[in-house]
């Protein structure tokens, strides 16, 4: 298995541009997450999705980002004005219905000059 | 809510000795998952263990091993025989009860950095 595939792996944009991370699950995965890391905050989980439908947003920062999951084997984060506070690394994360263990992807470093 | 507190920062070992990472959190719940994650600098979150709380024996992976203290609250990660490859953050996190659906939220604590010592 090629495990969960995030891209792009480096993604430099200026302020007021569209931002769009991808990311592919493990296939058969029924949950996928998006956490976002910075070094003031740590990781965050920003929203995730269970067969394809949103579950909890509640960790999105603002209406500047949404997700969207149009089928099961691909995902979107989209950032829309970017800022330059948005600099992170993002993660993709997925798992089996059957267990309660996520698997990352290589994640997306995200800088907004 | 849920809190997971690593209190190390940075911790290094020589090669092939022992290293022991702690790591407590604070939850209300009486079933829930802990797990290790290590990031070496690739970024690559790769799981290490995990735990679920209802289960009273501590896991073991090959050379980790967690000291599972629920009463005290506390998840150490024990590493034998530290390798150079073992060099990496280390990340606590919890998961909250399974009977909880949409309760899929990990929680993460800050992380220690583990140097390897040649």
């Amino acid at each position: 298995d090629a495990g969960v595939i995030q891209s792009p792996r480096h993604e430099v944009t200026e302020m007021g541009q569209e931002v769009t991370l991808r990311c592919k699950p493990i296939s058969g995965h029924d949950y996928l997450f998006w956490y976002r890391q910075t070094m003031m905050r740590g990781l965050e989980l920003l929203i995730y999705f269970n067969n394809n439908v949103p579950i909890d947003d509640s960790g999105m920062p603002e209406d500047r980002f949404s997700a969207k999951m149009p089928n099961a084997s691909f995902s979107t984060l989209k950032i829309q004005p970017s800022e330059p506070r948005d600099s992170a690394v993002y993660f993709c994360a997925s798992r089996p219905g059957r267990t309660r263990v996520q698997f990352f992807g290589p994640g997306t470093r995200l800088t907004v000059l | 809510a849920q809190t997971v507190t690593q209190s190390q920062p940075e911790m290094s070992v020589q090669e092939a000795e022992t290293v022991t990472l702690s790591c407590t959190y604070d939850t209300s719940e009486s079933d829930y998952y802990l797990f290790w994650y290590k990031q070496p600098p690739s970024r690559q979150m790769i799981l290490v263990i995990r735990q679920e709380a209802y289960k009273q024996q501590n896991a073991t992976e090959n050379r980790f091993s967690v000291n599972f203290q629920k009463a005290a609250k506390s998840f150490s990660l024990k590493i034998s025989d530290s390798q150079l490859g073992d060099a990496a953050m280390y990340f606590c996190a919890y998961r909250g009860p399974i009977s909880n659906f949409g309760n899929e939220k990990l929680t993460f604590g800050t992380g220690t950095r583990l140097t390897i010592i040649p």
